[in-house]
């Protein structure tokens, strides 16, 4: 159980494009994702946390209208970076909260992530 | 506002020591402590966790400690094998919120 998965793996575009990346949980029921970014030999920074039914909550100095965030559904939250820019290459990895009754939680408290996404802009 | 640190940056040991990994939080109202190990380029993977209202908790070759007072909780590993060779990432979890506060990070290199 709590098998998170995350689409793009990698993707590669040009300055000034925008690129979605897909985190879906595949076996449970997710009403809270988080995104975070990770630069390379640097700890995962949070992002922001994805909710269910309603807007994103951003964490200070993360541009909402650059990082779109959507999580329509249950087991779908998705990240649009607009504009994209040569500084925004990073590896950005989503992870859900695993709600209390679900399979691999014990606390509703645990987080399982994707695999991760490699965005390079050229 | 709230931070985990975490130390050392980087740990060699010879393949069969332990390895500790020390994190220090100052939220005190954190009550959730996960460990995540990550392989280049991979996810980070849950290897142990802890709540605050246990003082120790231990799986096969892995335990972690809290001590709430001092707000610190440490990793060890055992019997250490180079597969163990990844980054460790502390976190806590930020009170009245799910999100964590992840540690800086500690490479660990066990040598064979």
């Amino acid at each position: 159980g709590a098998v998170v998965s995350q689409h793009p793996s990698w993707v590669i575009c040009k300055s000034g494009t925008s690129v979605k990346i897909e985190c879906r949980s595949l076996d449970f029921q997710a009403t809270t994702m988080f995104w975070y970014r990770q630069f390379p030999k640097q700890s995962l920074m949070l992002m922001a946390t994805s909710n269910e039914g309603s807007k994103a909550t951003y964490e200070q100095g993360v541009e909402k209208d650059k990082f779109l965030i959507n999580h329509a559904s249950l087991t779908l939250s998705t990240l649009t970076v607009t504009s994209a820019h040569p500084e925004d290459s990073s590896f950005y990895i989503c992870s859900a909260r695993v709600p209390l009754g679900e399979s691999g939680s014990a606390s509703g408290n645990e987080q399982f992530f994707g695999p991760g996404t490699r965005l390079t802009v050229l | 506002g709230e931070n985990v640190e975490q130390h050392p940056s980087t740990l060699s040991v010879q393949e069969g020591d332990s390895a500790v990994i020390k994190c220090t939080y100052s939220d005190s109202a954190s009550n959730y402590f996960p460990w995540y190990k990550q392989e280049l380029g991979k996810r980070p993977q849950l290897i142990i966790d802890i709540r605050s209202n246990v003082g120790e908790k231990k799986d096969q070759r892995i335990a972690v400690t809290l001590n709430k007072t001092a707000k610190h909780f440490s990793l060890h590993i055992t019997e250490t094998q180079p597969e163990d060779s990844a980054v460790y990432f502390c976190a806590a979890l930020y009170s009245g919120t799910y999100k964590y506060i992840f540690g800086t990070g500690t490479r660990l290199k066990v040598l064979a």
